[in-house]
């Protein structure tokens, strides 16, 4: 039963670029939720992709983006890179439940994407 | 932001001993968790622990947690090499519709042979 996975591992920008990052959800799972984590630092919320349609954001501004499709796959697209984005980006899926966001799910995590901005 | 603080930052003790993190939050919650990262790879989901509960046990992992001071701690038992390791708290609130988590800072732990 393959967990989650996320592409590319790592990868290097400069600043103004563009990039994309990907997440294949664990087998079973339809929710995909993405966050950013800076060195030393605990994960920091992005946004949350359930029925393709993003149903929650945290404190990001727009040049975060994000996509779910159909096969509940995700992908994150951040424009305009700033060196402050440098971290490692984690996809992490659940499954939503019988109970509308009954708060018991739990997050299965991918390895991350750690994005460098030069 | 984030709600979490945890309490220290980083632990070292020797293999055998027990470790003891903690976590504060600021608002209500509907459960809180617990998170393991190895060298900054994905995190594993250590112990879920329901705001109506006050204590949890896994294998060599007890969380309590005590919604009037707004606190929850973790201990892991017997520590071994392996569990070296940061520690995260996770939260997942009422009030913006339990759609997040959100997560401390962390607390590094190292275990010493």
């Amino acid at each position: 039963d393959a967990g989650v996975t996320q592409s590319p591992t790592h990868l290097i920008k400069t600043r103004g670029q563009q990039v994309t990052l990907r997440c294949s959800p664990k087998s079973g799972h339809d929710t995909v939720s993405w966050y950013q984590q800076a060195l030393g630092q605990g994960p920091q919320f992005i946004f949350q992709y359930y029925e393709e349609e993003e149903r929650q954001r945290g404190n990001f501004p727009d040049r975060f983006s994000g996509h779910q499709f159909p096969n509940y796959s995700s992908e994150l697209n951040v424009n305009a890179l700033l060196l402050g984005d440098s971290a490692l980006y984690l996809c992490a899926s659940s499954l939503r439940g019988d109970r509308e966001w009954s708060g018991a799910n739990v997050l299965t995590f991918g390895a991350g994407s750690r994005l460098t901005v030069l | 932001s984030q709600q979490g603080e945890e309490d220290p930052q980083a632990l070292s003790i020797q293999e055998g001993e027990n470790a003891t993190m903690n976590c504060s939050y600021k608002t209500s919650i509907n459960n809180l968790q617990w998170y393991r990262q190895n060298s900054g790879r994905g995190l594993v989901h250590l112990i879920l622990i329901r705001s109506n509960e006050r204590e949890k046990h896994s294998g060599r992992l007890r969380v309590t947690l005590d919604t009037s001071k707004k606190s929850s701690s973790l201990l892991i038992t017997a520590s071994r090499a392996a569990d070296t390791a940061s520690y995260f708290c996770a939260t997942r609130g009422i009030l913006w519709g339990a759609q997040k988590l959100v997560f401390g800072q962390g607390t590094r732990l190292t275990i010493n042979p």
